[in-house]
């Protein structure tokens, strides 16, 4: 069973705080995404990685970076939380190409930012 | 880049089908996905359909797409109150790294 975690499923932050959400795969899958999720928006690409140290951005990275030093772990990290970063973040993992083997989730952090 | 797009609601009676549409713009997308997301988790892969298909089923889950049209549609018969989610479509490309485009999700309520 493809597993995908993240850190914490509740969080809550103050304005101008540095936030770190992190995420694990035990597949071995090369790619890793970030999304955040709102009403009505459907889910938003922040950013995703298909290496070690390598790093792409997504729809809207603006406010937001990504660190990926070991394959199997993802971080996307706010450097100063703002009330507009309150959200649902999904991490998502999946092999390099296209395939049947699809993208697997973790549960979800939410972030609400204070 | 892809644009997907889903109605955002659905109310359907228990035992009756609901259906399910999303339609796409670029029709170069490989594999076409649905996810269910029940409250408070994660998505999870219900089913998916190569772009060269017309047709999957799955139980009780159909998977319609018509590539002339840009449409793919979920029909899911007898409707239960665990059905009650949101529903994602998404698309994979070969050339993007496998990237996927979501659409908006469609939340489905159930009503006994």
């Amino acid at each position: 069973d493809v597993k995908v975690t993240q850190s914490s499923r509740y969080l809550v932050k103050r304005t101008g705080e540095k936030v770190f959400l992190e995420c694990v795969q035990d597949m071995d899958h090369e790619n890793m995404f970030w999304y955040r999720q709102d009403p009505g928006l459907g889910l938003r690409l922040i950013y995703f990685s298909y290496d070690v140290k390598m790093k792409e951005k997504g729809d809207i990275p603006e406010g937001y970076s990504v660190s990926r030093e070991k394959k199997e772990r993802f971080s996307l990290i706010l450097e100063s939380a703002s009330t507009n970063q309150t959200s649902m973040y999904l991490c998502a993992s999946s092999l390099l190409a296209p395939s049947t083997d699809t993208q697997y989730f973790g549960p979800g952090t939410r972030l609400t930012v204070l | 880049g892809e644009d997907v797009e889903q109605s955002l609601f659905l109310s359907v009676r228990e035992g009756d089908s609901s259906v399910i549409n999303c339609t796409y713009t670029d029709s170069s997308s490989t594999y076409l996905y649905w996810y269910k997301q029940e409250p408070g988790a994660g998505l999870q892969l219900l089913t998916y359909i190569f772009s060269n298909m017309d047709m999957k089923q799955d139980q009780r889950l159909t998977v319609l797409l018509n590539k002339k049209d840009k449409h793919l549609s979920l029909r899911i018969a007898d409707t239960q109150t665990g059905d009650s989610a949101i529903y994602f479509c998404a698309s994979s490309f070969v050339c993007s790294g496998n990237q996927f485009y979501f659409g908006t999700g469609t939340s489905l309520t159930v009503i006994p």
